[in-house]
């Protein structure tokens, strides 16, 4: 099994819709992260969570929302779901502890797409 | 405003041959600079990385270099290998290496045999 497991893969939706991006991950690292990915711009963060308790908006949160429902589980939703948010989502986990010691390493999943209509 | 630039969106080199790929950045406060590859329908994956104290990291046939002066680093692969064919990343650890990653646009490499 994946480190970090992502559902679904692939969605198609149409605007308006709410969505829910699920992450669950095994390496028991503290921090999970969304990004989004879309063609010329690179990775972007939409949000990150440093523990079960701390949630904190990334450069490009608005019309998302997130939920840490467990260290290893941390979802993405979509309230109202509008076709500029058509991209290729990640999730990724890191180590917290290993901060001390050297680069953050990222361990992401592998993706959603997501396309809305 | 991009604070990590990746202005080759492409290159295409031959196998054997030394693959260059660059990356520029803004901010001089930024503390450990990581490079991703990713293919297609995976997630990234670390490749290496270097401290903003350091110069010089070198991974088997992966090597970065940074020229803190001119906020630029580069990556170097060599040999390249038709395995080495990907998208590259180029990222930024944030201010006070919070964890958070700033990543430049990619760059697509195509190692032809």
């Amino acid at each position: 099994d994946a480190d970090v497991t992502q559902t679904p893969r692939n969605r198609i939706t149409k605007t308006g819709k709410r969505i829910m991006l699920e992450c669950s991950q095994t390496k028991g690292h503290d921090r999970m992260y969304w990004y989004r990915q879309d063609p010329g711009l690179g990775l972007r963060l939409i949000y990150y969570s440093f523990d079960v308790k701390d949630i904190n908006k990334g450069e490009i949160s608005d019309g998302y929302s997130v939920s840490r429902q467990a260290q290893a589980k941390f979802s993405l939703s979509l309230e109202s779901a509008i076709p500029n948010q058509t991209a290729l989502y990640f999730c990724a986990t890191s180590d917290g502890d290993a901060l001390n010691s050297g680069a953050n390493v990222l361990t992401f999943g592998a993706g959603s797409r997501l396309t809305v209509l | 405003d991009q604070q990590v630039k990746q202005n080759s969106p492409s290159l295409s080199v031959q196998e054997g041959r030394i693959s260059i790929l660059n990356c520029d950045y803004t901010n001089s406060m930024f503390d450990y600079f990581l490079w991703y590859k990713k293919y297609p329908a995976e997630g990234p994956t670390f490749l290496i990385s270097i401290s903003s104290i350091k110069d010089k990291n070198e991974d088997g046939r992966f090597t970065v270099f940074l020229n803190k002066s001119a906020k630029h680093l580069s990556l170097h692969i060599v040999p390249s290998q038709p395995g080495d064919s990907a998208v590259y990343f180029c990222a930024a650890s944030g201010i006070g290496n919070t964890g958070k990653l700033i990543f430049g646009q990619g760059t697509t490499l195509q190692v032809k045999p």
